[in-house]
């Protein structure tokens, strides 16, 4: 069974501040992994992913994510936080074999930034 | 690319009443559209999975009868919320992909219902 977990409910940081989301997960095998971010009454805007390759993920707005196999991780990084990037991110995980599988959902970090 | 519209944005209607939610993917063919209900700031509960052609897979839990999905064309995906009581108030959200398990979902908008 596969299960994501993103430990912190809440993520409060300083407007120029690194940012940082955290997310684990538990699955057999190699899976996909997403981010994905949510503003408030809108869907969810795709950010980046991991499929193989270099650990470090580069995605939208200016956001980046490191794959940790070891220690089962995919965190979400940003060097400098702006205000603009407060919102609700989904950490999120495909099995590689299920082309129309279904994404497991993190329970979500919601990001507080601060001018 | 890959744009998912989901229409309407806002219900608000009696109890008792029937309502539809449109989600069409705009410039790809989505075989397969999920259907998902989000409560405030939780993560979203996979309703049921919608395929083109044929009948929907819903999850555990969550009534067909009550949550009515079709998936009559390659760009159209419906759920109609039947007898809308207040309890099934809720944002509910549709995406699709273009295939592949390494391929990102795409969402809609969502749709904000609010039954009286």
């Amino acid at each position: 069974a596969q299960s994501v977990a993103q430990p912190e409910d809440q993520v409060n940081v300083a407007e120029g501040n690194p940012l940082t989301v955290k997310c684990t997960y538990s699955v057999s095998g190699n899976p996909y992994l997403f981010w994905y971010v949510q503003y408030p009454n809108r869907g969810l805007q795709f950010l980046l992913k991991y499929i193989t390759g270099d650990n470090l993920v580069k995605g939208s707005y200016g956001f980046e994510a490191e794959f940790n196999k070891s220690q089962t991780s995919f965190h979400l990084k940003k060097p400098s936080a702006l205000v603009s990037d407060s919102a609700l991110y989904f950490c999120a995980v495909r099995d590689r074999t299920d082309s129309w599988g279904k994404l497991q959902f993190g329970a979500g970090t919601q990001v507080v930034v601060t001018p | 690319g890959a744009v998912v519209s989901q229409h309407p944005s806002w219900v608000i209607c009696k109890s008792g009443t029937s309502v539809k939610i449109e989600c069409r993917s705009l410039d790809f063919q989505a075989t397969t559209m999920f259907w998902y209900r989000q409560f405030p700031k939780q993560s979203l509960m996979l309703m049921a999975t919608s395929n083109e052609g044929s009948k929907a897979t819903y999850e555990q839990g969550v009534e067909k009868d009550k949550f009515l999905i079709n998936h009559a064309s390659l760009t159209l995906s419906t759920l109609t919320v039947t007898s809308a009581h207040p309890e099934d108030s809720s944002f509910y959200i549709c995406s699709a992909g273009l295939g592949g398990a390494h391929q990102p979902q795409h969402f809609g908008d969502g749709t904000r219902l609010s039954i009286l």
